[in-house]
C-alpha cells in the first residue's frame, strides 16, 4: 500500500470492554510503532517492534495495554477493560529501520471514545 | 510522559505573512524533526534536521537545530491557507526509538 492505514478509523466502546485496533504498516517497513494522542496534546510513545520483535513497551501506560506483531507486518494494539482515560486517538507509525530511522510514517489514526 | 514546550499555542495571520514558532526541551535531542497534522488525519513529516546549527528548507518552510541541542526553530514564508493545521515539533535521542513530540502549535490563516 502507498502508506501506514488503521482500522476501524472511529471506535465507540462502553466503559469495561475490550478492543482491538489494528495498523498495516507500508510494506517492508521493519518497525513500527505505536503513539497515544488525547485530545489538545502531541503523540505520546506507546510501544515500538522491529519485525515481530517488541523492543521496547515503556510507554504502555498500564497492564490493559497489549501489543503484538506476530508476523512482523500487520500490528494489533489491544485494550482490556477500557476505561474513560483511555479515550484518545492511537497513532501507529512505521519506518524502514534503517539508519533514516527516525524518519516514522503515521496512518490517520483510530479515535477511541469510552463512554 | 515529557513532552517539548512549543510556542506560540496558536497563532491567527493572514496569508501572505511569514510565521515563526519553536521548541525548547530540557534535554538534549540528537534529532529534531517538524510534523504537520491537518484534523483527522496523522502527522506528516515536514523537516528532519541532524546536526546542532544545521539550517534546513522544504520549499517555503525552513527549520533550525539550535546550537544547545536543546531547540529548534520553524519558519514558514508567504503563508497560504493550506498551511492551516497544527505543527509538532519531536526530538530523538541517537539509539533510541521514541519520539518525544511537543504539545502543537496551531496555525490559522485567513484568507
Amino acid at each position: 500500500g502507498a502508506g501506514v492505514s488503521q482500522s476501524p478509523r472511529y471506535k465507540v466502546a462502553k466503559r469495561g470492554q475490550d478492543v482491538a485496533l489494528r495498523c498495516d504498516p507500508i510494506s517492508g517497513h521493519v518497525s513500527l510503532f505505536w503513539y497515544q494522542q488525547a485530545l489538545g496534546q502531541g503523540p505520546e510513545f506507546l510501544t515500538y517492534f522491529q519485525n515481530e520483535a517488541q523492543l521496547d513497551k515503556s510507554g504502555l501506560p498500564s497492564d490493559r495495554f497489549f501489543a503484538e506483531r506476530p508476523e512482523g507486518s500487520v500490528s494489533t494494539l489491544k485494550i482490556q477493560r477500557t476505561q474513560q482515560e483511555d479515550s484518545a486517538v492511537y497513532l501507529c507509525a512505521s519506518n524502514r529501520g534503517d539508519s533514516r530511522y527516525y524518519e516514522q510514517y503515521f496512518g490517520p489514526g483510530t479515535r477511541l471514545t469510552v463512554t | 510522559g515529557q513532552q517539548l514546550n512549543q510556542s506560540p499555542q496558536s497563532m491567527f495571520i493572514q496569508e501572505g505573512e511569514d510565521v515563526s514558532m519553536n521548541c525548547t526541551s530540557s534535554s538534549i535531542f540528537n534529532t529534531w524533526l517538524w510534523y504537520k497534522q491537518d484534523p483527522g488525519e496523522g502527522p506528516v513529516l515536514l523537516i528532519a534536521l541532524y546536526k546542532a546549527g544545521e539550517l534546513t528548507s522544504n520549499g517555503r518552510l525552513t527549520a533550525q537545530f539550535g546550537i544547545t541541542r536543546k531547540d529548534s526553530f520553524l519558519n514558514i514564508s508567504a503563508s497560504i491557507p493550506s498551511d492551516v493545521g497544527i505543527y509538532f515539533c519531536a526530538g530523538l535521542v541517537t539509539g533510541y526509538s521514541t519520539l518525544t513530540f511537543g504539545k502543537g502549535t496551531m496555525l490559522l490563516v485567513s484568507p
